[in-house]
């Protein structure tokens, strides 16, 4: 599976927009890019996950650029609750490998 | 949406016993599970691959004689923890893929909530 890069941590205003960045240079043509997030003594929570286009649901969007090297995650409208671990995973039909995710703090 | 049980939360257990984890797969059937260890302040680490009807596979430098999973049914696999030791405590968590398709209808992965193990 491929690496990720990710900024291990930061900060965001309650009610803005979170947006975390994941590189993935060395990504192969069939794997996706997950991600998940993990609350303090909790299982990882799947968010999203995508190809190559862009994805939305009711928890976030997933951008993916076009050459695929690079993803972001956006939180439109960040909550406390927000507040977790983020993971971004690069896999194809095989096991989730989880580097240090980036941490995400959410303050009022 | 699918959902992972995992049984217990937490457990507290003297060193030298043997501890089993429970994972289950609610509403779907798990042909494969993971199970992962998270000691504090890091990520986590896979442990073992679980295949129903057939032998765990383990990543390295995890012994299996110590750490064995069962996966006797398609919504059951178990961890024991045998001949515990403090530095085994940590937080263990399993999880299973839940859906197999392709393009962007894999769903991917969900996982359970974690067992606290304590070995005192």
């Amino acid at each position: 599976d491929a690496k990720t890069t990710q900024p291990p941590s930061m900060d965001c205003a309650e009610g803005r927009a979170a947006n975390l960045p994941c590189n993935h240079s060395t990504i192969s043509g069939n794997e996706y890019v997950y991600w998940y997030r993990q609350i303090h003594s909790q299982g990882p929570q799947y968010i999203i996950h995508g190809l190559k286009n862009n994805e939305t649901n009711e928890m976030a969007s997933l951008i993916i650029t076009e050459d695929r090297k690079s993803s972001t995650l956006i939180l439109p409208h960040a909550t406390l609750r927000d507040t977790a671990v983020y993971y971004c995973i690069v896999t194809g039909y095989s096991t989730l490998t989880f580097g240090k995710g980036t941490m995400l703090l959410v303050s009022p | 949406g699918a959902v992972v049980s995992q049984h217990p939360s937490w457990v507290i257990c003297k060193s030298g016993t043997s501890v089993k984890i429970e994972c289950r797969s609610l509403d779907f059937q798990a042909t494969t599970m993971f199970w992962y260890r998270q000691f504090p302040k890091q990520s986590l680490m896979l442990m073992a691959t679980s295949n129903e009807g057939s032998k765990a596979t383990y990543e390295q430098g995890v012994e299996k004689d110590k750490f064995l999973i069962n996966h006797a049914s398609l919504t059951l696999s178990t961890l024991t923890v045998t001949s515990a030791h403090p530095e085994d405590s940590s937080f263990y968590i399993c999880s299973a893929r839940t859906h197999t398709g392709t393009g962007a209808s894999v769903s991917g992965y969900t996982f359970g909530s974690g067992t606290r193990l304590t070995v005192v």
